[in-house]
């Protein structure tokens, strides 16, 4: 049983336009969450993060929403460009639960130029 | 050297062969990881290291064998695999626990036979 859904295998988006990413989980002990982006041949790279105490975090293009109740985040990438192209991670963890991070299955996200 | 590496990139083994896994970081982490990526799936944790102490074995079947002689090294030992194993394995690490990002390497692309 996954704890961490990504639904949407891949999403295609216009370049200038908004990217939006999302992911649902079921653990409500869950308290950090993160993104993580990764291009072909390389390793996971930590793009941004959120804290449950908190219902927005922003960095440059890229915000991070979460909504608790609903157990949902979602990651906004604007304006979107063609080299954020590459596959998206969402992933969350506990406070108190060590280094066990639990990992969606990621969306391939294309930007078109 | 910078970041973490990792050996071989792509590794081709049939079901009765011996093989090694190695991760190295140069980031000065406390904490390492492996991770198993099998295609449309989420990155699935396999063990985690933490001041050379293993604290997490995510109930990974015995064919996979981990080692870290010191904070800086990590090995998976491979025998008698299945092709069900074939994954990208990847290695990370972290200064703390999972409330620090990890760094991930680039991964070996695993093809069992």
């Amino acid at each position: 049983d996954q704890q961490v859904k990504q639904n949407s295998p891949s999403l295609s988006v216009q370049e200038g336009r908004i990217s939006i990413l999302n992911c649902d989980y079921t653990n409500s002990m869950f308290d950090y969450f993160l993104w993580y982006k990764k291009y072909p041949a390389e390793g996971p790279t930590f793009l941004i993060s959120i804290s449950s105490i908190k219902d927005k975090n922003e960095d440059g293009r890229f915000t991070v929403f979460l909504n608790k109740s609903a157990k949902h985040l979602s990651l906004h990438i604007v304006p979107s460009q063609p080299g954020d192209s590459a596959v998206y991670f969402c992933a969350a963890n506990t406070r108190t639960g060590g280094f066990k991070t639990i990992f969606g299955a990621g969306t391939r996200l294309f930007v078109k130029a | 050297e910078t970041g973490v590496t990792q050996t071989p990139r792509h590794l081709v083994m049939g079901m009765t062969n011996k093989k090694s896994l190695k991760c190295e970081q140069h980031l000065g982490h406390n904490a390492m990881y492996w991770y198993k990526q099998s295609a449309k799936k989420p990155l699935e944790l396999m063990f985690v290291y933490n001041f050379k102490e293993q604290t997490e074995n995510n109930s990974v079947p015995s064919r996979f064998s981990p080692e870290c002689p010191n904070s800086s090294h990590l090995f998976l030992h491979l025998h008698t695999l299945q092709p069900e194993d074939s994954a990208l394995y990847l290695c990370a690490s972290s200064q703390g626990d999972t409330l620090d990002t990890q760094y991930f390497g680039p991964g070996t692309r695993l093809t069992v036979l």
